[in-house]
């Protein structure tokens, strides 16, 4: 079973360059996630998914994008990299609220 | 605001028990979770408290008290792969989570 899977694993992006980090998960769940984790920090959400067509921003949207078109993928989208959205990327998802997320492998993107 | 406090790092000799303490400020409560995350990987989930009380899995237990606002995940018979952060998250009033920074626990041979 794949779960729950994000691409790249990593990736060095040129300040002022655009990218999407892709999520994908198989487990039909209704809610996905966009988190960073920087030292320190903990993990800060970027913006959420509760059921496909429909998103909402976390504690740090700025800079980011999101969208839900079916129930599977959840990509994250940096319209114009900055250095300070240098960070390791987590995709989660999980079935309904009380229940537990289940996480990606993770994306390290360095912006230089 | 929220505010989720937990230790930074604790180490623990092997063999040994060890607790790690979460205390939470946040708006609303509907239950905790811990999850473990080794270096360089994801999260994976431990336990989820939502009634005051003690939940035991395996070598693993962690108890809740909402009237305090704290929980604590408590290790047993600690083994060296059991070194890996360790993450506490409150379910707020809109059932989104809220993250701790996370304990690193390092166990020592």
């Amino acid at each position: 079973t794949a779960g729950i899977t994000q691409a790249p694993t990593s990736q060095i992006l040129a300040a002022g360059r655009s990218m999407t980090l892709r999520c994908t998960q198989d487990m039909r769940h209704n809610a996905m996630y966009w988190y960073r984790q920087d030292l320190g920090l903990g993990l800060r959400l970027i913006h959420y998914s509760n059921t496909a067509g429909t998103t909402g921003k976390g504690e740090v949207p700025d800079g980011y994008s999101v969208s839900r078109a079916n129930t599977d993928d959840f990509p994250l989208t940096l319209a114009s990299a900055v250095p300070s959205q240098t960070s390791v990327y987590f995709c989660a998802s999980r079935d309904r609220e009380n229940t537990e997320a289940f996480f990606g492998q993770g994306t390290r993107l360095t912006v230089v | 605001g929220q505010n989720i406090d937990q230790p930074t790092e604790m180490t623990a000799t092997e063999g040994a028990i060890v607790q790690i303490n979460c205390t939470y400020q946040t708006s609303g409560f509907n239950g905790l979770f811990w999850y473990q995350q080794h270096a360089g990987e994801a999260p994976t989930f431990l336990s989820y408290n939502v009634l005051d009380g003690l939940e035991e899995k395996g070598r693993f237990s962690s108890f809740l008290s909402r009237s305090k606002g704290y929980s604590y995940l408590l290790l047993k018979e600690l083994q060296m792969k059991d070194s890996a952060s360790y993450l506490c998250a409150v379910q707020d009033s809109n059932y989104q989570l809220i993250w701790g920074a996370g304990t690193k626990l390092i166990i020592k041979p």
